[in-house]
């Protein structure tokens, strides 16, 4: 079974600070998905950013970015210009192609003015 | 509908009492899931669903707990005599099967309270 694992139950950062959000997982699946979301408040769940797995290079949208180390298993997701509505517990999730989304554990994320 | 819509989005129950909880999917989208989220947790697969394939159960944590879908529309969750832990957000997604990655849009949730 695949695990996702988010070791950093809590991070800070300043505001217009960048901040690295760490994610591990175990597969011996060699095509998959791996996913961002983001969760506030509101308890909306919404995708920040995906990766597929066959895709060396990583993806990026706008002030979100990913590192993806496909033989470490690795997948962070780096926040540049951290911005106050950044504040969300953020999800990190694996999905084997056409099958269910694995979720990690989660790291409530806090920005500071 | 634009959105996933759940109902109810809050719901108190006494301990024992039986439970439904509700799903609208996207219109079009062939696959909806089932998570539970404790309070401060993550997420909690319980179900999936795709097409007319006999449905992913391995996430449901009991014999009281079951689902259903009509076709590839509307879903429900049953939680029977429920118990204390079973107080949390039950939330609901639902995606487009394709051969590219298959992003969820998920509802808002229905936050379930047994006293």
């Amino acid at each position: 079974a695949q695990t996702v694992t988010q070791s950093q139950p809590e991070m800070s950062v300043q505001e217009a600070e960048t901040v690295t959000l760490s994610c591990t997982y175990d597969t011996s699946e060699s095509n998959y998905y791996l996913f961002w979301y983001k969760q506030p408040p509101s308890r909306q769940m919404i995708l920040v950013i995906r990766q597929e797995a066959y895709k060396q290079q990583n993806a990026t949208e706008n002030r979100f970015s990913v590192n993806f180390q496909k033989a470490a298993k690795s997948f962070s997701l780096k926040i540049s210009d951290s911005q106050l509505g950044d504040t969300a517990m953020y999800f990190c999730a694996f999905m084997k192609h056409g099958n269910k989304l694995v979720f990690g554990a989660g790291t409530i994320l806090r920005v500071k003015s | 509908g634009a959105g996933v819509s759940q109902s109810p989005s809050n719901k108190v129950t006494e301990k024992g009492k039986d439970v439904e909880l509700r799903c609208d999917p996207i219109s079009g989208h062939t696959a909806l899931y089932w998570y539970r989220q404790r309070l401060g947790q993550g997420l909690e697969f319980l179900i999936y669903f795709q097409g007319n394939s006999a449905p992913d159960k391995s996430g449901l944590p009991s014999d009281r707990f079951s689902a259903e879908r009509t076709g590839e529309s509307v879903s429900t969750l049953t939680i029977q005599r429920t118990q204390q832990e079973d107080s949390a957000v039950y939330l609901c997604a639902s995606s487009l099967q394709s051969s590219g990655a298959n992003v969820l849009t998920f509802g808002a949730g229905s936050r379930l309270t047994v006293l």
